[in-house]
């Protein structure tokens, strides 16, 4: 039972143009979501979050958007470059929860 | 070093053989979380820690997986008796506090044969 989703496996946008990756869930009870950045052999790096109670997080060139009533969140990086190229993770937790949980990702390749 | 140290990198076991993965949280971090990433897949939650103390072991797949961080620093996740399906990268993350900004290690790679 995947209850967050991300049905874009990979992602290929060219150097300056707007990158839209997108992620849908499932469990209503989710009211934190964040996203996170992934490098070869490296660990998921903290990219941005939103709470349930806003619609809209911004943090320079990454903006996350939150629909709750279609529960999906895309996430907006303009302009792209290419050190953006990298696996993201959308993830999300409920609540006093300890563990978030993360969608399969999307391979975003940023290309010049 | 300033952030989580996950040892070893890679481990190759024999299918049956214990295994022993350890992880070095950014000093001061009150909680952390292992992690289970398998090919192609997201992580999933194993297990948390606050301090000592192990608040949620839910994700635990079965007995053979156990985690101690008996001074409420460094943490080790063992597996028992590996089998082919406990192939995956281990990921440790620390926090300062609960879920807000996690830092994760590199991982350990761990194959079973």
């Amino acid at each position: 039972d995947q209850q967050v989703k991300q049905n874009s496996p990979s992602l290929s946008v060219q150097e300056g143009r707007i990158s839209i990756l997108n992620c849908d869930y499932t469990n209503s009870m989710f009211d934190y979501f964040l996203w996170y950045k992934k490098y070869p052999a490296e660990g998921p790096t903290f990219l941005i979050s939103i709470s349930s109670i806003k619609d809209k997080n911004e943090d320079g060139r990454f903006t996350v958007f939150l629909n709750k009533s279609a529960k999906h969140l895309s996430l907006h990086i303009v302009p792209s470059q290419p050190g953006d190229s990298a696996v993201y993770f959308c993830a999300a937790t409920a609540g006093t929860a300890s563990k978030l949980t993360f969608g399969t990702g999307t391979r975003l390749q940023v290309t010049l | 070093g300033a952030g989580v140290s996950q040892s070893p990198r890679y481990k190759v076991a024999k299918r049956g053989q214990d295994v022993a993965l350890r992880c070095d949280p950014i000093s001061g971090h009150v909680s952390l979380f292992w992690y289970q990433q398998a090919l192609g897949q997201g992580p999933e939650f194993l297990t948390y820690f606050q301090n000592e103390a192990q608040l949620d072991k839910s994700g635990l797949p079965s007995d053979r997986f156990f985690a101690e961080r008996p001074e409420g620093s460094v943490s080790t996740l063992k597996i028992q008796r590996t089998q082919q399906e406990d192939s995956a990268v281990y990921l440790c993350a620390s926090s300062l506090n609960g879920l807000e900004k996690l830092f994760f290690g590199s991982g350990t790679q761990l194959s079973v044969l």
